[in-house]
Order: structure tokens, then C-alpha cells, then sequence
């Protein structure tokens, strides 16, 4: 089975700290996502990638960047962290830029900004 | 506007009941169609989806999904539920005549009684 792994389940950051999310899978998936998850809001898009060096904005990319220098990686960054940011942060992949797409999703990163 | 909707915030069953999760999307055209399912602390994981052919359809952990296209609908259901059945579950779309970003529904988090 394909595995999407978000190494780092918790944190805890400081406002203005600079965070890095970091994201791997390891079954040649050429897309990958951030997703956003809040009580009540369900997921929402941050960024996503078709190919190595490639992204795209999703719906609430504001605060946020990525990086993806290697196709197994997709980073996420939050250049100076906010109290707003705290949230579950969600990585998938998927196989092909195809409408039938199943998600693979990691156990997520839930990030605690003080 | 494009959605999914799942009305149900909450929902109670007790264990050995049957259970129904709504699912309604407003597209034109059929789209693919998806149930996750979320365990507490952990990420998403694929259910069941619907691409074509057979609107009933059989995931994993027992459950099935009908697709009725006259009512816009992808109904979960499950015959009799177990305890460890209780999670947040998320109906989701790609509409087949846009790009292949999926869509989530805001989910339904299912509380099971002893």
C-alpha cells in the first residue's frame, strides 16, 4: 500500500516562528496536497502539485507556501506563523492528474501556534 | 454555486443499529463520488467510491453507498454498526467535466452508543 508520511504529528510553534511541514510518499504519485482541517470548516485546499517544481494555489493560500524540489516531497511553509494557523494539516497524493483519483492521505500534523 | 452537502453535523446510533450518512451534490453532470472515512487523531482513509456502471456500491468495514441520480445523491449506509465504527466521515466529488481537484463535504461525525 502507498504511504503518505507527515513526519512531525505535533508541534507547537511561537507566533511569528517560521514552520516547515514536511510530506512524503513513497509510491511515485505524481499529486500532492496540503489540505487544512477545522471543526466545522471539513478540509479546505492550500496548495497542490501535478509535478516536481509545480504548484498550484487552492482555496486559502494566503499565509502559506510549498516547495516540491523532489517528487516523493511536498512541503508546507509557513514563512511567519500566526495564532490563526493552528489547525490539522492533511498531506495526500494521488497517482494521475485524472478526474478518478482516490487520495492517500497522511495521519497529519496537528500545529499548535501560541 | 458547486457543493456537497452532508446535513447531518452529528449523528447517534447505537451499536448493532443500521445507519444512513447523506450525501447531496448540486453538478450538472454525474461526478465521481467518494466516502472517506476519519478515525479520531488520524487521516483520511478511501471507503468506497463511484466512477460508473452499478449505482450500489461495496467498500470496505461492511459499508455500501447507492448512487441515485435523480435525487443528486450518494447515500452510506451500513447494516448494523460497531463500536469502532465511530469517526468522522467525509463525502466527496470531482466533478467530471472540470479540473481534478475533489471537493469535501463538510462531514458527519457518527457517535455510536454501547
Amino acid at each position: 500500500d502507498v504511504k503518505v508520511t507527515q513526519s512531525s504529528r505535533y508541534l507547537v510553534k511561537r507566533t511569528g516562528e517560521k514552520v516547515f511541514l514536511e510530506c512524503v510518499q513513497d509510491m511515485d504519485h505524481e499529486n500532492m496536497f496540503w489540505y487544512r482541517q477545522d471543526p466545522g470548516l471539513g478540509l479546505r485546499l492550500i496548495y497542490f502539485s501535478y509535478d516536481v517544481k509545480m504548484k498550484e494555489k487552492g482555496d486559502i493560500p494566503e499565509g502559506y507556501s510549498v516547495s516540491r524540489e523532489k517528487k516523493e516531497r511536498f512541503s508546507l511553509i509557513l514563512e511567519s506563523a500566526s495564532t490563526n494557523q493552528t489547525s490539522m494539516y492533511l498531506c495526500a497524493s494521488s497517482l494521475r492528474a485524472s478526474g478518478a483519483n482516490v487520495l492517500t492521505f497522511g495521519a497529519g500534523s496537528r500545529l499548535t501556534v501560541l | 454555486a458547486q457543493s456537497v452537502t452532508q446535513p447531518d453535523i452529528h449523528i447517534t446510533v447505537s451499536e448493532g443499529a443500521s445507519l444512513e450518512l447523506r450525501c447531496n451534490y448540486s453538478y450538472g453532470a454525474t461526478p465521481y463520488l467518494f466516502w472517506y472515512v476519519q478515525s479520531p487523531g488520524q487521516g483520511l482513509q478511501l471507503l468506497l467510491k463511484y466512477f460508473s456502471g452499478d449505482t450500489l456500491v461495496q467498500g470496505i468495514k461492511g459499508f455500501e453507498a447507492e448512487f441515485k441520480r435523480s435525487q443528486s445523491s450518494f447515500n452510506l449506509r451500513k447494516p448494523s454498526v460497531h463500536w469502532s465504527d465511530a469517526a468522522e466521515y467525509f463525502c466527496a466529488v470531482v466533478p467530471m467535466n472540470r479540473d481534478d481537484k475533489i471537493i469535501f463535504g463538510k462531514g458527519t461525525r457518527l457517535h455510536i452508543l454501547p
